[in-house]
């Protein structure tokens, strides 16, 4: 167990639809990022938060949108759902100064 | 942008053999971390290694940056060790890391 807490664990729906995916970091960890794992695009870097400020910006789609909130759990809002976001959407954390990062258990999500 | 291959993308083990995976990336990184993905999808930090030597029990890995390479060692393979094995690497300093493809390990009894 890492300690990086993700729910919902499956999440399915349909396209059209906007969902939230929610993550608790490690006590005592400041950043927060979002992974998406899909089949054709593999494991990539979607935005990182620290300290509640977003911190950087990967591959990551205008339909989607996350915040860090002051209790530092974060939220990914995914909004007009297609058929190629369904993935599994990882959330990491780490220590501040520290590289190393923590994944989740994921979250699978799947368009219909 | 950066790649990053890995080598091989299969690989296929008895129980006690021990294996070498390569991680090559294309320019110089200021990080570099190790997962496993085990069958049920946890990613697992191994090590965070941007340079030099370091083991964790059966597990070893280097790093030689001004070469590009990273290599990950695994000795006396056991069935738990299945699953998909990667490299990721950071260019920008804010530890966004860009994930290799994989090595898909199978240790079979």
């Amino acid at each position: 167990d890492s300690g990086v807490t993700q729910t919902p664990k499956h999440l399915i729906t349909a396209t059209g639809q906007r969902v939230t995916l929610r993550c608790s970091p490690r006590s005592g960890d400041l950043s927060v990022y979002w992974y998406q794992q899909s089949l054709d695009q593999g494991l990539q870097f979607l935005i990182q938060y620290y300290n509640g400020e977003e911190r950087a910006k990967g591959n990551i789609l205008e339909r989607f949108s996350a915040q860090q909130f002051p209790d530092l759990h974060s939220e990914l809002n995914l909004s007009s759902l297609e058929l190629g976001d369904s993935a599994l959407y990882f959330c990491a954390s780490s220590a501040p100064y520290q590289e190393t990062q923590y994944f989740g258990p994921g979250t699978r999500l799947l368009v219909l | 942008g950066i790649q990053v291959e890995q080598s091989p993308p299969d690989l296929i083990l008895q129980e006690g053999a021990n294996s070498t995976l390569r991680c090559n990336f294309s320019d110089s990184v200021n990080n570099l971390q190790w997962f496993h993905q085990n069958p049920w999808g946890q990613l697992i930090n191994l090590f965070y290694i941007p340079s030099g030597t370091k083991q964790n029990g059966r597990l070893s890995a280097t790093t030689v940056a001004t070469e590009r390479y990273s290599l990950l060692y695994i000795s006396s393979s056991q069935t738990t060790d299945s699953g998909v094995y990667f490299c990721a690497v950071d260019q920008t300093g804010a530890n966004n890391l860009f994930f290799g493809t994989g090595t898909r390990l199978t240790v079979i009894p």
